[in-house]
């Protein structure tokens, strides 16, 4: 079955960097383009940008194009999303997603990023 | 970028009552990258619909949703206790690949 497993909750401090890993199961990795989405609390759920994974081309949405670096491992079938330059506005909880009109979406459990000086 | 525009903002309703839940796009949408998904307090987004229509696994089937273009609706047909809680519509296409989100419709108890 399909599945999309994150890192672990990360702490980091204002002006930090943090990287979160999506690592994928079930279905031939480099078929699929895997989505990054975020949600800080109370408030409603923001797409960040995709990748690529079969060419590792990128896009991301205009929020964070100066900011995020997407890329993956197609031999361990992983994603990462690099986010530079925290803030406390980045605290959320970051979501992969495997977006897909002929299937089902699917999504990983997601990693909770805390930005605290 | 389509803005999806969810309404109404908030919805009051008892148990056993219909609900339905607006989500209108700025530019028409294939209706197999359109979803639904309902997220109480501290848990992820579950998948309730996709493809506009295609209820996800294990979903009740009191959970419907139907449109096409730029007017999509899910209906709740009976509401339970647990289904108070907030939905988002998505849409992602392919060509790009693009996704967004509305703003999110919170289904309260009356």
């Amino acid at each position: 079955q399909v599945q999309l497993v994150q890192s672990g909750p990360e702490v980091k401090k204002p002006g930090a960097s943090v990287k979160v890993s999506c690592k994928t199961s079930g279905y031939p990795f480099t078929n699929y383009f895997l989505h990054w989405v975020r949600q800080a609390p109370g408030q409603g759920l923001e797409w960040m940008g995709w990748i690529n994974s079969h060419s590792g081309g990128t896009e991301a949405a205009q929020t964070f194009q100066d900011r995020i670096t997407m890329t993956r491992d197609t031999s361990i079938s992983t994603a990462y999303m690099e986010l530079s330059r925290l803030t406390s506005d980045d605290t959320a909880v970051y979501y992969c997603a495997r977006l897909s009109t002929s299937s089902p979406p699917y999504w990983g459990q997601g990693t909770l990023v805390t930005v605290s000086s | 970028e389509i803005v999806l525009t969810q309404s109404p903002g908030t919805l009051s309703l008892s148990p056993g009552e219909r609900a339905t839940l607006s989500c209108r796009a700025s530019q028409s949408v294939s209706s197999n990258s359109l979803a639904w998904y309902q997220q109480k307090p501290g848990q992820a987004p579950r998948l309730l619909i996709y493809g506009a229509s295609s209820r996800a696994t294990g979903i009740p089937d009191r959970f419907s949703g139907s449109g096409s273009e730029t007017d999509f609706t899910l209906t709740i047909s009976r509401l339970e206790p647990e289904d108070f809680a907030v939905y988002y519509c998505q849409q992602y296409g392919t060509s790009p690949p693009m996704c967004s989100f509305g703003q999110g419709t919170k289904l309260e108890i009356k």
